[in-house]
Formats: structure tokens, sequence, C-alpha cells
């Protein structure tokens, strides 16, 4: 089955510097690649997803980009706020009518320094 | 809010016991999906149901089960509990070949 390794598990930023999180995948019929963002015991919200056809999806501060061929993906998010402080997941998913698990990364606790 | 709804919020009960958790998917979302999140642990698949048919399993263990009732609710069965069941079940829904909503989670205690 797919697996998803993320790097790193932590991570400190100065506030409005740039993160980044990085995620491999192993399985490359995986097709459809979301990032979540879990505040401390909230939901996951999802913040941005790419699909395989695409190479990178901006929306404000936040970009995904996709190496289908490395099979790895990044998040980037730049000009850091506090309220960025969370912990982030990747996940990959073969979308497959129907039959959509999701397999997520160990996640990216990110703390950004006021 | 994302539109998926669970119950309870919080359920504490003794070793040994059994629980149910409900989840109500989006309107007109087909799809529901059963996560695991132990305490800064991600989040492990445990079961995906679709119009009613299981359609996906992951690392469920014997002792859960779950099914989806014909007004699309879901409900995830846990038995014989033990300490390390301890955790965060959430509930997500789709419409085929979309992101996955998350309903609030339902935090489970066992002592």
């Amino acid at each position: 089955g797919e697996n998803v390794e993320q790097h790193p598990s932590t991570l400190s930023v100065q506030e409005g510097d740039s993160a980044v999180i990085k995620c491999t995948y192993s399985d490359s019929a995986s097709n459809y690649f979301p990032w979540y963002k879990q505040e401390l015991g909230k939901r996951p919200q999802l913040i941005i997803d790419i699909r395989s056809n695409v190479g990178e999806k901006k929306d404000q501060r936040i970009a995904v980009t996709l190496n289908k061929t490395a099979k790895h993906f990044s998040l980037h998010i730049t000009e850091t706020q506090p309220e960025d402080s969370a912990v982030y997941f990747c996940a990959a998913r073969i979308l497959n009518f129907g039959n959509e698990k999701l397999t997520f990364g160990t996640g990216t606790r990110l703390t950004i320094i006021p | 809010d994302s539109g998926v709804t669970q119950t309870p919020k919080h359920l504490i009960t003794a070793t040994g016991q059994r629980v149910t958790l409900r989840c109500s998917p989006r309107s007109g979302d087909l799809s529901v999906y059963w996560y695991q999140q132990s305490l800064d642990q991600g989040l492990q698949f445990l079961i995906q149901y679709y119009n009613g048919e299981e359609r996906a399993k992951g690392n469920i263990l014997e002792r859960f089960s779950a099914q989806q009732f014909p007004d699309l609710h879901s409900e995830l069965n846990l038995s014989s509990l033990e300490l390390g069941d301890s955790a965060l079940y959430f509930c997500a829904s789709s419409p085929p070949g979309n992101e996955q909503f998350f309903g609030p989670g339902t935090r489970l205690t066992v002592l």
C-alpha cells in the first residue's frame, strides 16, 4: 500500500520568514495530494491540494509543488504569521471512484516565533 | 464548520466496555471515512463506506466495526476497549473525487 513520509517533524521559523515541509510517497498511482492544517484539539482542515497533472499551485501565501518523477511534494508558506502555528499533514490518494483512502504523513509541528 | 457532525464530543468509559460513535456526513456526500488520531500521532485511516457499502479498509482492529445506514449516517463501534484505544476519532465525508471534509471529532478516553 501507499506510504507517505513527512519531514521535518518540528519546524520553528521567525515570523515573516518562509517555511517548507516536504513529503515523499511510494505509490506512483497516487494522483491527488492534499495538505491539512490542524490546530490543537481541532479537526484537520484542507489548506491546499494538488493533482498530478499540475506541477505547482499557489493560494496567496501558500504554495504546493509536486515532482511526480521523484514522487515528492512540498508545502511552502511565505511571510509566516503567528496564526500559521499548527500541525501540518500531507496526504496522498489514488483518485479511484468510490475507493479514496487518504494516506497521511506523520505531521509537522510548525511554530512561528514572533 | 465543515458540515460534518459527530456525536458525542467526549466519551469516557472503562476498559472492556463497548461504545458507538456517530457521524452525519455533509448533505449529498455519499462517502464516509473514519480516522483514529492518538495523542501526538498522525491520522490513521480505519475504514471507508460509500453509499452504504464498505469500500476501503485500513488498519482497523477486529474489535472495531462500522456501518453506513440508508440515510448515509455512519456509526463506528468499538468493543472490548483497551487503554490504547484512547484517541480522537474523526469522521470525514466527501463527494467522489474531491476533498474530504472532517468532522469535529470524538475524544474517547478509556480508563
